[in-house]
């Protein structure tokens, strides 16, 4: 089915250990987001790629990486995973300003 | 960034009854969106609405820009409404701004 695919759905890491959460999609979007969702709050953006090869900062950056492979695929990096990044992580694509399609969230936690 | 306030944030309704969702902006935006994340997370899609009126089924929603709130309307709730509807809306760039939704369970 087309759409957009996240591993791993869930994560449980130690502080200080790394990680990378991967998301592809098969829609040949332009465009592709992090979010993280906290229990009662919305989604906040972490960071977002207009097209392949650009990248730029969201609301919350700090603390993680991205990298655009290629124009499916978007990875989200936790270097040094603390307790505060204990989040529902969505990766979406777009092929423009509207038309979001979401993959179903990786769950992780940081003990 | 923007501010964005969604009323209620909880509401409860019978099958069948009709409700009226609220998002309000402290600024302008140019690309407004809702959507509707199930019970088990997934996030849908709802309506891409800047301004004016759209309907799809029982749901519609209508933006006033120059008054920066969008309302969203459901008709003849059914359980499978049931989950948490989001507003998000963007002035400049790409960032969408996501208000902290409205937790809608509609009772059989």
């Amino acid at each position: 089915n087309a759409g957009v695919t996240q591993t791993p759905k869930f994560q449980v890491l130690k502080t200080g250990q790394s990680m990378t959460l991967q998301c592809a999609q098969d829609m040949n979007h332009n465009s592709m987001y992090w979010y993280r969702q906290d229990p009662g709050m919305g989604l906040r953006l972490i960071y977002y790629s207009a097209s392949e090869g650009t990248t730029d900062k969201g609301e919350v950056p700090n603390g993680y990486n991205v990298s655009r492979l290629n124009k499916r695929e978007f990875s989200l990096r936790l270097e040094s995973a603390a307790p505060s990044q204990t989040s529902v992580y969505f990766c979406a694509s777009t092929p423009g300003i509207y038309g979001y399609t979401f993959g179903s969230g990786t769950r992780l936690t940081v003990v | 960034g923007i501010q964005v306030e969604q009323s209620p944030p909880d509401l409860i309704l019978q099958e069948g009854a009709n409700s009226t969702l609220r998002c309000n902006f402290s600024d302008s935006v140019n690309n407004l969106q809702w959507f509707h994340q199930n019970p088990w997370g997934q996030l849908i899609n709802l309506f891409y609405i800047p301004s004016g009126t759209k309907q799809n089924g029982r749901l519609s929603a209508t933006t006033v820009a120059t008054e920066r709130y969008s309302l969203l309307y459901i008709s003849s709730s059914q359980t499978t409404d049931s989950g948490v509807y989001f507003c998000a809306g963007v002035n400049t760039g790409n960032q969408f701004y996501f208000g902290t939704g409205t937790s809608l369970t509609v009772i059989p």
